[in-house]
């Protein structure tokens, strides 16, 4: 079992819908990354939380430390969202990121 | 604002051949992490530095090695390549353990 689970792997969505892109991990952890990779390969930060909510534009992020879990959030979703969008964790004793699968995003107008 | 510059961005060798692959972190990052991406696969942490010193070790090979330098931009080498080094490789810098920033990526193909 990985030590960081994310759901659903693929996610199809109409341009204007709410969607939701879970991530479990097994690990204690010190904070947590979502990240987002476009074809061609970039990877952009999109935030990093340790507790509570972060929002941005049309992204939220939320933690439930005592769970586990994070969810991001997007509001209004456009085709431009269309990624793979990745969680990562940072183990509470080490620097490295521990990486999820990442949720494949296409939004289509 | 400025980002994490990588370099090459693309880069082809034959197997046996040597790589060098660069990192310049954003100003005033002082820690540098380097990532490997397999096709088709999650990245995978290799090294990292903080204020010019190994900081954490994963999953890298011994044929690779790498170092962060006083200007704090970073190098990895890796020699003897192999068909299966070929993947996008990942630089992120963060200032101490805030946010990790992520290059480009450089694309190393062996042939």
């Amino acid at each position: 079992k990985n030590e960081v689970e994310q759901s659903p792997q693929n996610l199809t969505a109409q341009e204007g819908e709410f969607i939701t892109i879970n991530c479990s991990y097994s690990v204690g952890i010190s904070a947590l990354h979502w990240l987002q990779q476009h074809p061609g390969g970039g990877i952009v930060s999109l935030f990093m939380l340790s507790s509570g909510k972060k929002k941005h534009g049309r992204l939220i992020a939320t933690i439930n430390i005592q769970e586990k879990h994070s969810s991001l959030h997007i509001t209004a979703s456009h085709p431009r969202d269309s990624a793979v969008y990745i969680c990562a964790v940072r183990s509470a004793n080490t620097d490295k990121l521990i990486f999820g699968t990442g949720t494949r995003l296409q939004v289509f107008p | 604002a400025a980002g994490v510059i990588q370099s090459p961005r693309h880069l082809i060798k034959e197997k046996r051949e040597t790589a060098t692959l660069k990192c310049y972190p954003i100003p005033r990052h002082d820690t540098v992490y380097w990532y490997q991406q397999g096709p088709g696969q999650d990245p995978q942490f290799l090294i990292s530095f903080y204020e010019k010193m190994q900081s954490d070790k994963g999953s890298i090979p011994d044929r690779f090695s790498a170092q962060q330098f006083s200007d704090y931009h970073s190098e990895l080498n890796m020699s003897s390549l192999e068909l299966g080094d070929s993947a996008l490789y990942f630089c992120a810098s963060s200032f101490s353990t805030d946010t990790q920033y992520f290059g480009p990526g450089t694309r190393l193909t062996v042939l």
